[in-house]
């Protein structure tokens, strides 16, 4: 399996701090990323697909950018609407994986 | 209305059997391939497998192979997730959830989850 090591586990901010997020994979997936945003008690929702392409109804603080292995996802000033957990998945290939997940918490 | 409708919660006994639903509405259902993804408690996302519900070509991660089986009702536009011998570390929410095309491509349609508890 291709492996996608997320960093961090947690990160602190404040509201209109920018946030960035970064996943690795152990193989060259091209521009095969996703992110995803999860809440307490609720199903991930995409965020951004092909590592910079903004899914429809996305807020455009939220951005994409990466190729290759190292991709990134920034939130360019957080909102209190932002505080949740955050992951990457890769699709390259069967069989597909998802990163560790990022939990951002207020500061 | 787009949308997966996951069947509700399940409490089971280790040993036994279970099948999960996941009903499409607002699309056509044999045009894309229907994830399955896993959620232990308090930790994070693990892609289970993929299955095209056309012709039932099925895709399981190593992790997954052997332990669960998908399956689909064309009829009826609704996905399965089954295991034969649940054991407690089954325990978790299970989320189905459609790619935006084909196989290998991100997930733009989740079900709400179905939260399934093992223990004796």
């Amino acid at each position: 399996d291709i492996q996608m090591t997320q960093s961090p586990s947690t990160l602190y901010a404040s509201v209109g701090d920018r946030v960035t997020i970064t996943c690795r994979a152990s193989l060259s997936i091209s521009k095969w990323v996703a992110w995803y945003q999860q809440k307490p008690g609720s199903a991930p929702k995409l965020l951004v697909y092909e590592a910079s392409i903004l899914e429809s109804g996305v807020p455009a603080r939220f951005s994409g950018s990466g190729s290759g292995t190292e991709f990134t996802l920034t939130i360019s000033s957080l909102q209190p609407d932002d505080y949740a957990t955050y992951y990457c998945q890769q699709y390259n290939r069967d069989s597909q994986t998802f990163g560790q997940g990022t939990k951002v918490e207020i500061k | 209305e787009l949308q997966l409708v996951q069947s509700g919660t399940e409490v089971k006994k280790p040993g036994e059997s279970l099948k999960l639903s996941c009903q499409a509405s607002g699309y056509k259902f044999t045009n894309y391939w229907i994830g399955w993804v896993r959620q232990m408690p308090g930790k994070g996302l693990e892609w289970m497998g993929i299955l095209y519900p056309e012709d039932s070509d099925t895709r399981y991660s190593p992790s997954f192979q052997g332990q669960v089986t998908f399956s689909a009702d064309k009829s009826i536009s609704t996905a399965y997730l089954q295991w034969t011998s649940l054991k407690s570390s089954d325990t978790a929410m299970y989320f189905c959830a459609r790619p935006r095309w084909g196989r290998f491509d991100a997930f733009d349609l989740w079900g709400q989850g179905t939260m399934v508890s093992v223990s004796s």
